[in-house]
């Protein structure tokens, strides 16, 4: 069975600072991997998505992710963090084999940003 | 474009009351609809799936249920709430018939105190 692991709960850096996201997963094929993000008291947002094709995944918000198969290993990563970055982040891994829907979900990193 | 709307937004109910939580989707035809909660610091857990309609799928034995009495809408209910329904329910919609690549789309949520 496939499953997403995020390496940090909590996470703090400083405003104009860079920002890494770590996130491991396990699956027995190449799997689809994404990044979520959530504000407080909202639904998710996708950041980006990694499907087979390019290794290096541009999302939204200036937020870019790499896929390395040797390592297990979709870490999210932006240049410079901006206060609005101040947020919750999900890992999501696809198992065509699961039941309904196919995404298994980390347990989510907190980004602090400070000014 | 397809847009989701979830109601209502903030939601105190007493034990032992029930409980309807609604959830639409506009701009797309037969989507796979999903219902997930979010209690805090436990990730996200997903309740109920839908690929159509009167078609439900729980994942979870529990209090609450789902129904799907038309093509983009969604309920989930209660009969009677308990102190441990407290959280943030969130429903989202995928395209059906692709199940490893496509991403989730969330409402914005629906935060349920059970006092």
């Amino acid at each position: 069975a496939q499953s997403v692991t995020q390496l940090d709960s909590h996470v703090s850096v400083s405003e104009g600072t860079p920002v890494l996201l770590r996130c491991n997963y396990s699956s027995s094929y190449s799997p689809s991997l994404f990044w979520y993000v959530q504000h407080p008291n909202k639904g998710l947002q996708l950041l980006l998505k990694y499907t087979s094709a390019a290794t290096l995944v541009k999302g939204i918000n200036g937020f870019e992710a790499e896929f390395k198969k040797s390592e297990t290993s979709f870490h999210l990563t932006k240049p410079s963090a901006h206060m609005s970055d101040a947020a919750e982040y999900f890992c999501v891994v696809s198992d065509p084999n699961q039941a309904g829907t196919a995404l298994i979900f980390g347990k989510g990193t907190t980004l602090s940003v400070s000014s | 474009s397809q847009t989701i709307h979830q109601w209502p937004a903030t939601l105190v109910q007493p034990v032992g009351s029930p409980l309807s939580l609604e959830c639409t989707v506009e701009g797309t035809s037969n989507p796979n609809l999903y219902w997930y909660r979010q209690a805090a610091g436990r990730g996200l857990q997903l309740l109920f799936y839908s690929v159509g309609i009167g078609q439900i799928s729980s994942e979870v034995p529990q209090n609450l249920s789902a129904s799907r009495p038309q093509d983009r809408q969604f309920i989930l209910s209660s009969k009677k709430l308990l102190l441990s329904d407290s959280g943030f329910y969130l429903c989202a919609w995928s395209l059906a018939g692709v199940r490893d690549n496509s991403p989730l789309h969330f409402g914005n949520g629906t935060r349920l105190t059970v006092t």
